[in-house]
């Protein structure tokens, strides 16, 4: 149980393009799913959480406008990385959770940007 | 500001013997702590959690202990085996937040 599965799993395109990459959850209804970027050697650093239905929250530093987040049923959240650039070029991954208390969040497999 | 710590950004253990990991944690808002073993190219993959109220959580070959007074947590895994090769992150949950705070990572290497 508690599978997300995110898509594509990997994605190479010129700079300038804009990229959409999903977040499902496959047997439970995610209230809330997280987006996070792992840059090399670093910890995955949390970029936005999304509510199903409400607008997304962005960590400092993260820029809305670049980083577009939908979150529009309870088992699809989609980040669309838009113009994108090669400093974009990271791991992106995806988790979801109940949002019940303290269960854990459970993660996507992640996508790999490389913006050339 | 790193609020979490994996100080050890590898370890080496041979087969059948006993893998310990490690992490420290700063703030004392702190209340959820998880492991997460991640293969690389894939997302990571829950393990075992503690709540803050515990100082022990056994899970099979799993065991993670929290020393509270420390802000020290660790990951036990006995007998380690090949398959247990793969990146292992802690992370905490705390402060009226959801938010997944995770340390650097420790590389886990299990010699057959």
């Amino acid at each position: 149980g508690a599978v997300v599965s995110q898509h594509p799993s990997r994605v190479i395109c010129k700079s300038g393009t804009s990229v959409k990459i999903e977040c499902r959850s496959l047997d439970f209804q995610a209230t809330t799913m997280f987006w996070y970027r792992q840059f090399p050697k670093k910890s995955l650093m949390l970029m936005a959480t999304s509510n199903e239905g409400s607008k997304a929250t962005y960590e400092q530093g993260v820029e809305k406008d670049k980083f577009l987040i939908n979150h529009a049923s309870l088992t699809l959240s989609t980040l669309t990385v838009t113009s994108a650039h090669p400093e974009d070029s990271s791991f992106y991954i995806c988790s979801a959770t109940t949002g019940t208390g303290n269960q854990p969040q459970h993660f996507g497999d992640g996508t790999r940007l490389s913006i050339l | 500001d790193q609020q979490v710590k994996q100080n050890s950004p590898s370890l080496s253990v041979q087969e059948g013997r006993i893998s310990i990991l490690n992490c420290d944690y700063t703030n004392s808002m702190f209340d959820y702590f998880l492991w997460y073993k991640k293969y690389p190219a894939e997302g990571p993959t829950f393990l075992i959690s503690i709540s803050s109220i515990k100082d022990k959580n056994e899970d099979g070959r799993f065991t993670v202990f929290l020393n509270k007074s420390a802000k020290h947590l660790s990951l036990h895994i006995v007998p380690s085996q090949p398959g247990d090769s793969a990146v292992y992150f802690c992370a905490a949950l705390g402060g009226a937040t959801n938010k997944l705070i995770f340390g650097t990572g420790t590389l886990l290497a299990v010699q057959p």
